[in-house]
């Protein structure tokens, strides 16, 4: 079946205590990206790829790191999370030819930092 | 810059009426691509539609409908004969080509609520 894939789905964490989330696709899209979603903001870039070794800052990257090691694998790191990275997390993928294609999300990672 | 606008922010309707969620957004590349997505209540996000900037034409799929207009930068999405099935957080968003690959602004989201 064709899917994005996330872990952890549901994280509870301390301020500063570094994590990763795992983001897997296995439809050899070449793109990949990360979203927050909090209430009233709707989805925020945080970080996309176009390919392996490149990636590009979204909208608000501060806080976070990734890397694009393999095609498939897009990883989120929170070096020092903190409380204001509380969010709703969604890793997607897409084709990324020129037609553009819809991207394809994870099922949402739901992290907490206390 | 890009951004991206949906100033409804919770629209509640009665079974069979029909709705219009409003998206105006501002960009000053003349390639982008404009983009649906549905969120409902299990929260994971569905695409619905997309369109290039070339392509004004409108288009309808079943009960759904999208009205695109470059002159006003819009991109309106209609549901004829609402459904309690349809309730969710729809989402309209920009993509347009960067240096790193597609950058993609999401709207605010417009929460629909479908009465029986």
């Amino acid at each position: 079946e064709a899917q994005v894939t996330q872990n952890p789905r549901y994280l509870i964490t301390v301020t500063g205590k570094k994590l990763t989330v795992t983001c897997s696709q296995n439809m050899n899209h070449e793109y990949m990206s990360w979203y927050r979603q909090d209430p009233g903001l709707g989805l925020r870039q945080i970080y996309y790829s176009m390919n392996v070794e490149v990636t590009d800052k979204g909208d608000v990257p501060e806080g976070y790191k990734v890397s694009r090691k393999e095609k498939r694998n897009f990883p989120l790191i929170l070096e020092s999370p903190s409380p204001n990275q509380t969010s709703l997390y969604f890793c997607a993928s897409s084709p990324g030819d020129v037609s553009y294609n819809e991207q394809f999300f994870g099922p949402g990672t739901r992290l907490t930092v206390l | 810059a890009q951004k991206v606008t949906q100033a409804q922010t919770e629209i509640s309707v009665v079974e069979k009426e029909d709705v219009t969620l409003d998206c105006v957004y501002e960009t000053r590349d003349t390639t982008y691509y404009l983009f649906w997505y549905k969120q409902p209540p299990s929260g994971e996000l569905v695409f619905l539609i997309r369109r290039n900037s070339f392509d004004e034409q409108n288009e309808i799929s079943g009960r759904y409908s999208w009205n695109f207009q470059k002159s006003t930068s819009s991109f309106n999405f209609t549901i004829t004969a609402s459904q309690v099935v349809d309730s969710a957080v729809y989402f309209c968003a920009l993509s347009e080509y960067s240096t790193g690959g597609f950058k993609t602004i999401f709207g605010a989201g417009t929460r629909l609520f479908v009465k029986a």
